[in-house]
């Protein structure tokens, strides 16, 4: 089992749409959990992070972590496609891991 | 805040050479990590620092790679004896310390791409 999983996609969505991206992580103890924003030949950009259980908003962006079920997800909401990029999760106990990334398309 | 800085952002060699890279992270931040990036792929968690002490360092890692940070400042990455493998994206990415248990977010230097021929 891979530390941090996530659908590779593609994943499309229309533009003005919610694009809902999933993470699952098999370490129980983890603490500190990362959205990371990732265009083609570009280093990754921070778009959330979270640490409690719940839902943390920032603008378009929204976090859900429920540490019981070791799942963490992404919603972007009225989808445009300059959001159209990979998106990785990421785990921090110490040393960060990150999953494989989703690819998401934002057709206009 | 002038952001994580990498040097070079390419890097072209023969198989077999040795190469450095260098970091500066964000002025302010204690922890200074390394990555290595192939395509399809998330970044891949080499090694980190808190100060000049390297606390972590991947079981993958080979003894061919090496990191410093002798001065809690910027630090350098350096591959010996480089291998056709060895060709990736080496992201450096720094954070300030967290406090009760929780991991501050790390920012993303540009990268060094590295082809090896």
């Amino acid at each position: 089992q891979k530390e941090v999983e996530q659908n590779s996609g593609p994943l499309s969505v229309p533009e003005g749409a919610i694009a809902s991206l999933n993470c699952t992580y098999s370490d129980r103890g983890s603490q500190s959990f990362f959205w990371y924003r990732q265009y083609s030949g570009k280093s990754p950009e921070l778009i959330m992070f979270i640490y409690s259980n719940g839902d943390k908003e920032d603008g378009r962006f929204t976090a859900q972590l429920n540490k019981a079920s070791q799942y963490v997800s992404l919603l972007i909401r009225d989808s445009q496609p300059s959001d159209s990029a990979t998106y990785l999760c990421a785990v921090n106990k110490g040393d960060m891991r990150f999953g494989a990334g989703t690819r998401l398309t934002v057709k206009p | 805040d002038t952001g994580v800085s990498q040097d070079p952002r390419h890097k072209i060699t023969k198989r077999g050479q040795n190469v450095t890279f260098r970091c500066d992270p964000i002025s302010e931040h204690n922890r200074l990590y390394w990555y290595r990036q192939t395509l399809g792929q998330g970044p891949e968690f080499l090694t980190y620092f808190q100060n000049e002490a390297q606390l972590e360092k991947s079981r993958l890692l080979s003894d061919r790679f090496s990191a410093e940070r002798p001065k809690g400042s910027f630090s350098t990455l350096e591959i010996q004896r480089t291998e056709q493998g060895d060709s990736a994206m080496y992201l450096c990415a720094s954070s300030d310390t967290g406090t009760g248990g929780a991991y501050q977010p790390q920012h993303f230097g540009d990268g060094t791409r590295l082809s090896i021929l």
